[in-house]
């Protein structure tokens, strides 16, 4: 069965630290990969998206992503993190369906704590 | 937010009663889906539409129905309310292919 994997569940940093958050998925065939922030008492934004290309993507907000085929991950980096990064953080994977259809898949979320 | 709008935003309800929530989008999306979030399991799709009339169902749909008679509208429906479906409800939409979806402020349900 297709799934997302967000290996850290919490995490805890300190501004101006590195932050980098794991994301690995289960899927034969070919994805379109997405990071998702939600910032407290927020709905769900788009961070960053991979459709094909340089597989080193960059988003809002100074985070990029890297997609490694042969890892079957889409890990989300950000090299200083700050107060306001303070957010719960879904990867998601777009697949094609036996029916035709597209759906997504999300991981369980990695909540990010930065402490000013 | 692509215009995507949710009701109620909040509701507490009893066991056995029926429940509808409503999601409205005006941006013509093709595709609207509706997820429960839960902690500790993330994001879950409960049902998607790919077109009026056109549903189906994703990994957590047992209790819940939808229907879209309009482009715009996409009810999620849980005609007996159980105390595990108290939940905060999202609905998304977008253009289906792979691309981008646009998530509503969510419906914060609770079950009593």
């Amino acid at each position: 069965a297709q799934s997302v994997s967000q290996h850290n569940h919490h995490v805890i940093l300190s501004e101006a630290a590195s932050l980098e958050l794991g994301c690995n998925y289960s899927y034969g065939g070919t994805v379109n990969l997405f990071w998702y922030v939600q910032y407290p008492g927020q709905h769900l934004q788009l961070l960053l998206k991979y459709f094909s290309g340089d597989p080193l993507v960059k988003g809002i907000k100074g985070f990029e992503a890297e997609f490694i085929k042969s890892k079957f991950s889409f890990n989300l980096r950000k090299p200083s993190v700050q107060w306001s990064d303070t957010a719960e953080y879904f990867c998601a994977v777009n697949a094609f369906t036996t029916s035709g259809t597209y759906k997504y898949i999300f991981g369980t979320g990695t909540r990010l704590k930065v402490l000013a | 937010d692509a215009g995507i709008t949710q009701s109620p935003r909040h509701k507490v309800t009893e066991t056995g009663t029926p429940v509808t929530l409503r999601c409205h989008q005006t941006e013509n999306h093709r595709y609207m889906y509706w997820y429960r979030q839960d902690p500790g399991h993330g994001l879950r799709l409960i049902h998607y539409s790919y077109g009026v009339k056109d549903t189906d169902k994703g990994e957590v749909s047992d209790g819940y129905s939808v229907s879209r008679s309009k482009t715009e509208d996409f009810l999620l429906t849980l005609e007996s309310a159980t105390s595990s479906q108290t939940s905060v409800y999202f609905c998304a939409a977008g253009i289906g292919s792979p691309d981008t979806q646009y998530f509503g402020p969510g419906t914060r349900l609770t079950v009593l």
